[in-house]
């Protein structure tokens, strides 16, 4: 069956704008997870949503970043007035109930 | 503080090796999952091998296996007969029972022909 996808795959912006990252989940996965890798580090949580709320937001850096979710659906990320320090990839993942995560192939964000 | 560590930022290893990553963990909690994760560099972490801690089998898939030792928070990954495909960046991680995965800093891998 289909993994997670993500989009767009790369994606350059110009400093202050706002960017938009997308998550598609696997089908029937109840739990969706949003995490940062800046080069050459480890993965950082940001988000996690059951169903469509969001339990746990406590890795979000600043309130420029927010994330919405459909339902056990898509998901999307949210970055406003983007910084230089936000470029990383961004990397989503999805999990039934059995607690393994199921990742993305991540959307590389670059700030110029 | 619930972490993880791997000490180890890169190693090497002839193709048909074994080889053994090492990680360890900091936790106060009982009930908990532990992973390792392969990410080559297509950057798509794709996981490798997970273990419940009340298990006290050690889990294997294939060629790879862990050596958990719960008393010693320990979680190493050994990996059989190694392939040139293994080559990849390989991150230990655990979910603690709060749902988000927290993980190392991740250990280079690379299988020299």
């Amino acid at each position: 069956g289909a993994g997670v996808s993500q989009s767009p795959s790369n994606k350059v912006t110009e400093k202050g704008k706002d960017v938009e990252l997308r998550c598609d989940p696997i089908s029937g996965h109840t739990a969706l997870y949003w995490y940062r890798q800046r080069l050459g580090q480890g993965l950082e949580f940001l988000i996690y949503f059951q169903g469509n709320s969001a339990p746990d937001k406590s890795g979000l850096p600043s309130d420029r970043f927010s994330a919405e979710r459909t339902g056990e659906s898509v998901s999307t990320l949210t970055i406003q007035r983007t910084q230089q320090e936000d470029s990383a990839v961004y990397l989503c993942a999805s999990s039934p109930w059995e607690a393994s995560q199921y990742f993305g192939p991540g959307t590389r964000l670059t700030v110029t | 503080a619930q972490t993880v560590t791997q000490s180890q930022p890169e190693m090497s290893v002839q193709e048909a090796e074994t080889v053994t990553l090492s990680c360890t963990y900091d936790t106060s909690e009982n009930n908990y999952y532990l992973f390792w994760y392969k990410q080559p560099p297509s950057r798509q972490m794709i996981l490798v091998i997970r273990q419940e801690a009340y298990k006290q089998q050690n889990a294997t898939e294939n060629r790879f296996s862990v050596n958990f030792q719960k008393a010693a928070k320990s979680f190493s990954l050994k990996i059989s007969d190694s392939q040139l495909g293994d080559t990849a960046m390989y991150f230990c991680a655990a979910n603690f029972g709060n749902e988000k995965l927290t993980f190392g800093t991740g250990t280079r891998l690379t299988i020299i022909p």
